[in-house]
């Protein structure tokens, strides 16, 4: 199936600095979902974008979605502790099909 | 609320044994999933369904069945385990209907870990 590829696997952060991950496809994507999985939890649906150049903000949270829609990104400010989690983008489909990326794992120091 | 429950939180079986992993959601939803999640590689598709009886498969179905009697309900089964299936196996389910918000999401359970020894 058509891949979606994120970076960085991991990234460890001192609390109060950035973070962002990033989500790339070689193909056009429809649209662009973002995951968060808190430590032992299951993954919980964040956001999810469809216009080129989108830019959703939660709070902390900027998404942003390529102009030629074929990237994503999700940049925390000034993370906490409690953004401790892996973060996935995933591609949605036909019959709401997702295909992941393969997620990054975020560890705060506090 | 969406809730979706499966049968166990842990789940320890030997090789060669047939297992069954039981998924359950109350929203009514059409479409069901069954996912494995491993380091490093993200969630990976086994199979789906989008309506009673139906099944398609996912990217990774090899050493997997699916069982969707009642909508409610779908059962993930390995024939015969082995150690490469011990993982995290999540399921997860969505309405049917796309373009309206809040239903092109996916719901997952809390996740059920299987280790195969």
């Amino acid at each position: 199936g058509q891949q979606v590829m994120q970076i960085p696997q991991y990234q460890h952060v001192q609390e109060g600095e950035d973070f962002t991950t990033y989500c790339n496809s070689s193909t056009t994507l429809s649209n662009i979902q973002w995951y968060k999985q808190r430590p032992g939890g299951h993954p919980v649906f964040l956001i999810q974008l469809v216009k080129s150049g989108e830019v959703k903000k939660q709070k902390r949270l900027t998404f942003q979605f390529g102009e030629a829609k074929k990237n994503s990104s999700l940049h925390i400010t000034a993370t906490q502790t409690t953004d401790v989690g892996t973060y996935f983008c995933a591609r949605r489909g036909a019959g709401n099909m997702l295909t992941f990326g393969g997620g990054t794992r975020l560890m705060v120091k506090p | 609320d969406v809730k979706v429950t499966q049968s166990s939180r842990y789940l320890v079986k030997r090789t060669g044994e047939k297992v069954f992993l039981e998924c359950v959601q109350d929203m009514d939803h059409e479409n069901m999933f069954w996912y494995r999640q491993d380091p490093g590689l993200g969630l990976r598709l086994i199979y789906f369904s989008y309506d009673v009886k139906m099944k398609e498969k996912g990217d990774i179905p090899e050493g997997y069945s699916v069982s969707r009697e009642k909508k409610e309900r779908f059962s993930l089964i390995l024939e015969s385990a082995s150690t490469n299936q011990t993982s995290m196996y999540l399921c997860a389910s969505s309405s049917a209907f796309q373009g309206l918000a809040g239903r092109e999401t996916q719901y997952f359970g809390p996740g059920t870990r299987l280790l195969v020894l």
